[in-house]
């Protein structure tokens, strides 16, 4: 099984809101991501977590606050966001965050419109 | 730091014709190679990859792709189009030095003309 899953599918809210994207994959993958993709864009790297610490912030807002409770499961945090944060927002996995020839594996995303 | 160019952000072919759609990067040395396509409002699926090995690379749903050091291409190729493969492909790279960092191309967006 080579699933990553992400729940919401689709997500709205206001700027003054609280929400969690959640990420789940159960492939026994050690490395994380949080992507962000805006439309007829690449992905854009946010968050790497490697055996659940945090390797890479790719300077992203303090609005936007990633937690890995475990080895399967990946959260992103969002507070008081903008609408410019609206975009699609995928998590990925791989085998290891070191090992440039792993796949890595992306979710379906979740579609974040902020208000 | 890598950059990866595919030349053409619109392409469009009819049904049947063979597609190609070209990708190239911009170190000395060479980096792993990836192809992957997002569906409309669905995440990305790898096509194929290059790490070591034949040059010459098969995928799923009869893609391949050729790596030419020469010309630091990475070209994807499908002999006969197929409606459903109209979709966005992105090329990616990442460095032989370490880590699992992709470069994005910018994409393609494939058009299918019946």
């Amino acid at each position: 099984d080579t699933e990553v899953t992400q729940t919401p599918k689709h997500l709205v809210m206001g700027m003054t809101n609280k929400k969690s994207l959640k990420c789940e994959q159960h492939m026994g993958h050690r490395a994380m991501y949080w992507y962000k993709q805006k439309a007829k864009k690449p992905p854009e790297l946010m968050f790497v977590y490697s055996y659940e610490k945090l390797s890479i912030n790719e300077s992203v807002p303090s609005r936007f606050s990633p937690e890995c409770p475990n080895s399967s499961l990946l959260n992103l945090h969002l507070h008081a966001l903008q609408p410019e944060d609206s975009a699609l927002y995928l998590c990925a996995s791989s085998q290891e965050w070191s090992r440039g020839t792993d796949t890595q594996y992306f979710g379906p995303g979740t579609r974040l419109t902020v208000l | 730091a890598q950059s990866v160019t595919q030349l053409g952000s619109h392409v469009s072919v009819s049904e049947g014709a063979l597609v190609l759609l070209r990708c190239n990067y911009s170190s000395s040395v060479p980096p792993y190679l990836f192809w992957y396509v997002q569906y409309p409002n669905q995440g990305l699926q790898l096509l194929l990859k290059y790490t070591t090995g034949a040059t010459l690379v098969k995928g799923i749903n009869g893609f391949e792709a050729e790596f030419k050091k020469s010309e630091t291409s990475f070209h994807l190729t499908k002999p006969s189009a197929h409606m459903s493969d109209a979709a966005e492909y992105f090329c990616a790279v990442k460095d032989l030095a370490g880590g699992n960092q992709f470069y994005f191309g910018t994409g393609t967006s494939l058009t299918v003309i019946p």
